[in-house]
């Protein structure tokens, strides 16, 4: 059963880059032919997709957030990060790890998710 | 982007009431809609796709129908553990969007 766990700083100061890590166990990701992404949530907020990852490498990002967001992947590691760069008190959510089949495509698994909050 | 909207945003039911979510797209999404279910504290999960589809092992009490724009999720039998947020989502175009959410709560 795969399982994904986000992991990094709670806390980032505003104009620096939050940076967190999602680890699958359970299932490889460089062996199946899965996207790997980010969801998250403002407090008391909806959903919002972030961004993918293809196994292979190929990302692909939400517009708006586009220009201060990077997705990567370290296969050996059997993890995938995503950087955001330039936070402000709005980029304050939990953010969640997930994996879907096709882009787009609905979220089959996601994990417990992480709360980051951006104050100094 | 394709806006999701849901309603109502939150109501109240009994336990073995039959609950009734909609949620309408700006735009056909050709049925590529999904459900999931947030319970508090907790990371969403998948219970339905491709508007109708269950998601392997999630409970029959909970079922989706809908085409085109307009689309209909229900709980046919409320129970205490249906206690959360529900969101629509769309995958039909990039970015996919989701929902406002529509909170359930038990009387």
């Amino acid at each position: 059963q795969l399982q994904l766990q986000e992991s990094g700083p709670g806390l980032v100061k505003p104009s620096e880059t939050l940076s967190l890590t999602c680890t699958a166990s359970g299932g490889s990701i460089d062996r199946s032919s899965y996207y790997w992404g980010w969801v998250r949530q403002a407090p008391g907020k909806g959903l919002e997709w972030i961004g993918s990852i293809y196994y292979s490498g190929n990302t692909h990002y939400t517009p708006s957030l586009k220009s201060r967001v990077t997705i990567s992947v370290d296969t050996s590691r059997n993890q995938f990060s995503l950087d955001l760069s330039s936070v402000t008190a709005a980029d304050t959510a939990v953010f969640f790890c997930v994996r879907h089949l096709n882009l787009p495509d609905s979220f089959d698994y996601w994990g417990r998710g992480i709360l980051v909050t951006v104050s100094p | 982007d394709i806006q999701m909207t849901q309603s109502p945003s939150s109501l109240s039911a009994s336990v073995g009431d039959r609950v009734t979510i909609t949620c309408r797209a700006t735009q056909d999404i050709n049925n590529y809609l999904a459900w999931y279910h947030q319970r508090p504290g907790k990371a969403p999960k998948l219970l339905i796709y491709d508007a109708s589809t269950l998601q392997r092992g999630v409970s029959s009490r909970f079922s989706g129908s809908g085409s085109g724009t307009d689309f209909t999720f229900t709980i046919s039998g409320l129970q205490p553990e249906d206690i959360a947020t529900y969101y629509c989502q769309q995958y039909d175009a990039l970015p996919p969007t989701f929902g406002g959410g529509t909170k359930v709560e038990v009387k």
